[in-house]
């Protein structure tokens, strides 16, 4: 158990429909790492958060967007959904403090299936 | 944008064979790290990696840093049935509280009892 929840575990929805996925870091970790990971793409990086701002960006859609909340949990906003945009979306969290800066924990994922 | 080629993509060996896989980059990291994933689960991390040259061990796992920082690999020693998953690579430059893995495609490895 690496201490990252995320819910739900598994979301069915349809085309164009918009769906809200949670996050909570590990104890103590400040930053917020949201992945994607699809068959043919891989393990994607969208955008990571840290103490409530965003930091880093990565190949993230207009149509999702993201937050951290004062509490450090963190939700991943996904409108206008595609077929495509079913996927395993996975936060991560990091202390980003003392010698282990690079170290991110994942959390078990949110299968989202898109019909 | 930075791309980590993972090789090889998939290997199927016996029970207690040491396996080999290594991560190569066409740009720099300071950071290399080591995930396993088995299916529906989320990647764990096994080694992190954060000085050029450097040779990191846990358990019967091996990985060392490139000595150029493209590269990486990772050795698993006497292999048991409970290693099979896919294993993957990423690559990171921490900087100013901002840092994002680079995925590997990863190394799904099959271990036949």
């Amino acid at each position: 158990d690496s201490g990252v929840t995320q819910t739900p575990k598994h979301l069915i929805t349809a085309t164009g429909q918009r769906v809200t996925l949670r996050c909570s870091p590990r104890s103590g970790d400040l930053s917020v790492y949201w992945y994607q990971q699809s068959l043919d793409q891989g393990l994607q990086f969208l955008i990571q958060y840290y103490n409530g701002e965003e930091r880093a960006k990565g190949n993230i859609l207009e149509r999702f967007s993201a937050q951290q909340f004062p509490d450090l949990h963190s939700e991943l906003n996904l409108s206008s959904l595609e077929l495509g945009d079913s996927a395993l979306y996975f936060c991560a969290s990091s202390t980003l403090a003392g010698g282990n800066l690079g170290e991110q924990f994942f959390g078990p994922g949110t299968r989202l299936t898109v019909l | 944008g930075q791309q980590l080629n993972q090789s090889p993509q998939s290997m199927f060996i016996q029970e207690g064979e040491d396996v080999s896989m290594n991560c190569t980059s066409s740009s720099i990291f300071n950071t290399w790290l080591w995930y396993k994933q088995d299916p529906g689960e989320g990647p764990v991390l096994l080694i992190a990696l954060y000085k050029a040259g450097e040779l990191t061990s846990n358990g019967r796992l091996t990985a060392q840093f490139g000595i150029t920082r493209k590269d990486s690999f990772l050795n698993i020693s006497a292999s048991i049935p409970s290693d099979v998953g896919i294993y993957f690579c990423a690559g990171m430059n921490y900087g100013g509280s901002q840092g994002n893995l680079i995925f590997g495609k990863g190394t799904k490895l099959s271990v036949k009892p």
